[in-house]
């Protein structure tokens, strides 16, 4: 098991509202990234947080938002959901801004949007 | 963009036979290349990467993969297979330029028959 970890495991909202998750990363990282994962996909990034701030963003609409907090921990906030938006959620660290670094994933947040 | 392709979404081996899973890529720069493990409702576990150096990458759980610059593959192997290996297997890029988008392939699900 990795240091990451995420909050709620499973949640289950309806369209048009708002949901906020959450991941702690593993001790000593600085960098924390999130990506959405559909049934029967791979994982696509969502952005990226650096020191607090935004460091890159996939193809995702500005209703994704998030926030990194001064101990590196993150939030990801998605307003206005969509059915299109039940994934499967993970918040993975990394030591450094490198691309060389690998992740350390944590285990998801299940989002269900009826 | 970078991308990945696992071009077999299922291989199915016997335990104590030799397995290989595909990976294509596609980078502007140098790649810098990662496999992940997925067990059932778990987040990613990092097997290997390749970032430089030696073409042949030792990793986690007796699992390793060769680095094939010419034909654009990195393909993950094992001398032989067991049960407990059964899982989603996915192949991962960066580029050298690129800090923060990691493209994922769709995932190739592995199974070990006794």
């Amino acid at each position: 098991e990795t240091g990451v970890t995420q909050s709620p495991t499973h949640l289950i909202k309806t369209r048009g509202q708002q949901v906020t998750l959450r991941c702690s990363s593993q001790s000593g990282h600085n960098t924390v990234s999130w990506y959405q994962q559909a049934l029967g996909q791979g994982p696509q990034f969502i952005f990226q947080y650096y020191r607090e701030e935004e460091n890159g963003r996939g193809n995702f609409p500005p209703r994704f938002s998030g926030l990194q907090f001064p101990n590196y921990s993150s939030e990801l906030n998605v307003n206005a959901l969509e059915l299109d938006d039940s994934a499967l959620y993970l918040c993975a660290s990394s030591p450094r801004l490198a691309g060389n670094y690998e992740q350390y994933f944590g285990p998801g947040t299940r989002l269900t949007v009826t | 963009a970078q991308s990945v392709a696992q071009p077999e979404d299922q291989v199915n081996v016997a335990e104590g036979n030799p397995l290989t899973v595909k990976c294509t890529y596609s980078v502007s720069g140098n790649p810098y290349l990662f496999w992940y493990v997925q067990y059932p409702n778990r987040g990613l576990q990092f097997l290997l990467k390749y970032i430089t150096g030696d073409n042949l990458v030792k990793g986690s759980y007796g699992f390793e993969a060769e680095f094939n610059k010419s034909q654009t593959s990195f393909h993950l192997k094992k001398p032989s297979a067991l049960v407990s290996d059964s899982a989603l297997y996915f192949c991962a890029v960066r580029d050298e330029y690129n800090n923060n988008d990691m493209r994922f392939g769709a995932g190739t699900r592995l199974t070990v028959k006794p």
